[in-house]
């Protein structure tokens, strides 16, 4: 049983560039979550994606966009990049449906965005 | 609005020794209370959970922690530690409606010394 999946696990962009990260949730999940985790620093919750839709969103600008497919897997997009975009951005899936959800989260690896 | 304060960024032990990791939290509902362990360039990994019932908690690779409502308190603790024990310790809470919004703490590293 494959965990989170996430792609790509590094990447260097520039200020002003645009990046789009990508996560496949655990089997039988279907709710995505994006976390940023920056150098010392706890996750901090970004958006969340069920059926589709933006469920709930954290403090962050609109340049954090997202999407999820059908499959359920999701996307994360960040334009016009800033150097504090600099982190470790964590893709975590659930199951919102489950009568026994106990609102735990399953993480993938992450994918290191580092930019200059 | 919830939040989580891990008291100590830092926390060094000897291998063998007891292990304890402070986490205090703030929740206007009855909390979720999570642990969750980063080894060095990897995601999150979850180690014990809080939601109803026993207070006390058990984890796996021997660790707990204990629910006390009065003290707002959820602390991790191993009782001998070993070196593979060494990583990044995050306390978080949720409020168990919102599915996936976790709010975490700074987070606590641990190192195990020979």
């Amino acid at each position: 049983d494959a965990g989170v999946t996430q792609s790509p696990t590094h990447l260097i962009k520039t200020r002003g560039q645009q990046v789009t990260l990508r996560c496949s949730p655990k089997s039988g999940h279907d709710t995505v979550s994006w976390y940023q985790q920056a150098l010392g620093q706890g996750p901090q919750f970004i958006f969340q994606y069920y059926e589709e839709e933006e469920r709930q969103r954290g403090n962050f600008p609109d340049r954090f966009s997202g999407h999820q497919f059908p499959n359920y897997s999701s996307e994360l997009n960040v334009n016009a990049l800033l150097l504090g975009d600099s982190a470790l951005y964590l893709c975590a899936s659930s199951t919102l449906t489950s009568s026994t959800n106990t609102g735990e989260l399953f993480f993938g690896e992450g994918s290191r965005l580092t930019v200059l | 609005a919830q939040s989580v304060t891990q008291l100590g960024s830092h926390v060094s032990v000897s291998e063998g020794a007891l292990v304890l990791l402070r986490c205090n939290y703030s929740s206007s509902v009855p909390p979720y209370l999570f642990w969750y362990v980063q080894y060095p360039n990897q995601g999150l990994q979850l180690l014990l959970k809080y939601t109803t019932g026993a207070t006390l908690v058990k984890g796996i690779n021997g660790f707990e922690a204990e629910f006390k409502k009065s003290e707002t308190s959820f602390h991790l603790t191993k009782p001998s530690a070993h070196m593979s024990d060494a990583a990044e310790y995050f306390c978080a809470v949720s409020d168990g409606n919102q599915g996936g919004k976790l709010i975490f703490g700074q987070g606590t590293e641990l190192s195990v010394k020979p």
